[in-house]
Order: C-alpha cells, then structure tokens, then sequence
C-alpha cells in the first residue's frame, strides 16, 4: 500500500457527460500528479501540482483540469467525454517536488460508453 | 525535445539467469532517472533513482541500474532474476530545466520457471 488514494476504483459513463476523479496524498507530501494510461498511448503525464498551485502541464486536454485542496488532496475533472478517454488514470505524490520519487495510487478505470 | 525510450516491449528470461532492460533519454540539463515497476491492476511502484553521485545505484528488490552519460542510459539490472519478477517496468525521467516527467512505453519482464 502506497498511501495514495483514489476514488472511485471504478467510473462508468456516457459520452458527453462530466466526471470527477479523486485524489487523497501521502501523508506529509506536497506534490500530487495525475497520468493517464492506456494500452495505445501507454503512461501519459497530464499534470502536477505542488501545494496547491500548478507546477508543471503535459499532455492534458482543455477538456480536462484539476486542482489541489488546501487539505493537499487534488481533483481530476474530465468533461465532454469521448470513447477514446476511457484508460486507467494514476494519481501519484511525492514529498516534494524534482528529484523525489513518486508513490502511485491504485487507480481509477475510467469506461466511457 | 525531452524523451525516453524503451527499446524493448518484452524481456524473457530464465529463473536464475541475470536480467537487464534497457532505457535511454534525452533531457535538457541534468536528468533525474528514475525506474518503476507495475504488477497486474496496480499502481506503479518506485524502484530506485539517480539524482547525483555514482554511476551505479541500489534499488529495491535486489534490482540496480547503471547510468551512463556518454550513451544517455540507464538500464536496469539483476544479477539473478526471479519468477516474481515477471512485470511491466517504466523509465522515468525529468530534466533539471523542467518540471514535466517523461514515462517510457514500458517493457513486459517474464521470467521463466
């Protein structure tokens, strides 16, 4: 057990709609990311906060946004649904930022019908 | 342009025998290397890293990689590898000018009984 967690495990929904995926850190870590994983376009960095405020962007979507809580944990919302969003999304944390690994969380698998 | 790159989808080894995969990138600045592991419906999980200092590291799991400059590489390495050990292994890295981390599409480890 990583001490990230996320919910839900599981997200079944309909193109066009609107979802959220949450996130809760290791305790005493800073940094929260999101990626996106699926089988074609394999682990993808979508983006990083640092306490609270946006460190780095990858490859995310304008459909796509988050946020970090005063409380250090981070939303992943992902609106406009299409088929091809469906993949495994990853929160992960780290004490900082740079140089500290990163502790992965379970999962979240998204199915957009 | 930052990258990393994985050669190999897929490893086989015998039980036993030592085992290597193979990952290079191309980073502006300094890179922080990093290598993870991901078993079937899980998160990934840290191995090991180099920020700085010898060439070689110790991860976890008896698992080491070697980075080499001049060849821009990092490979991951284990004298004796295990039927435990059969797993999907990313490369990771982040350039010291950055803050975006880059994955590698992976390769599937399977050792063989």
């Amino acid at each position: 057990d990583s001490g990230v967690t996320q919910t839900p495990k599981h997200l079944i929904t309909a193109t066009g709609q609107r979802v959220t995926l949450r996130c809760s850190p290791r305790s005493g870590d800073l940094s929260v990311y999101w990626y996106q994983q699926s089988l074609d376009q394999g682990l993808q960095f979508l983006i990083q906060y640092y306490n609270g405020e946006e460190r780095a962007k990858g490859n995310i979507l304008e459909r796509f946004s988050a946020q970090q809580f005063p409380d250090l944990h981070s939303e992943l919302n992902l609106s406009s649904l299409e088929l091809g969003d469906s993949a495994l999304y990853f929160c992960a944390s780290s004490l900082k930022t740079g140089y500290n690994e990163q502790f992965f969380g379970p999962g979240t698998r998204l199915t957009v019908l | 342009a930052q990258s990393v790159a994985q050669p190999e989808d897929q490893v086989n080894v015998a039980e036993g025998n030592p085992l290597t995969v193979k990952c290079t990138y191309s980073v502006s600045g300094n890179p922080y290397l990093f290598w993870y592991v991901q078993y079937p419906n899980r998160g990934l999980q840290f191995l090991l890293k180099y920020i700085t200092g010898d060439n070689l590291v110790k991860g976890s799991y008896g698992f080491e990689a070697e980075f080499n400059k001049s060849q821009t590489s990092f490979h991951l390495k284990k004298p004796s590898a295990l039927v435990s050990d059969s797993a999907l292994y990313f490369c990771a890295v982040r350039g010291t000018t950055g803050n975006q981390f880059y994955f590698g599409t992976g390769t599937s480890l399977t050792v063989i009984p």
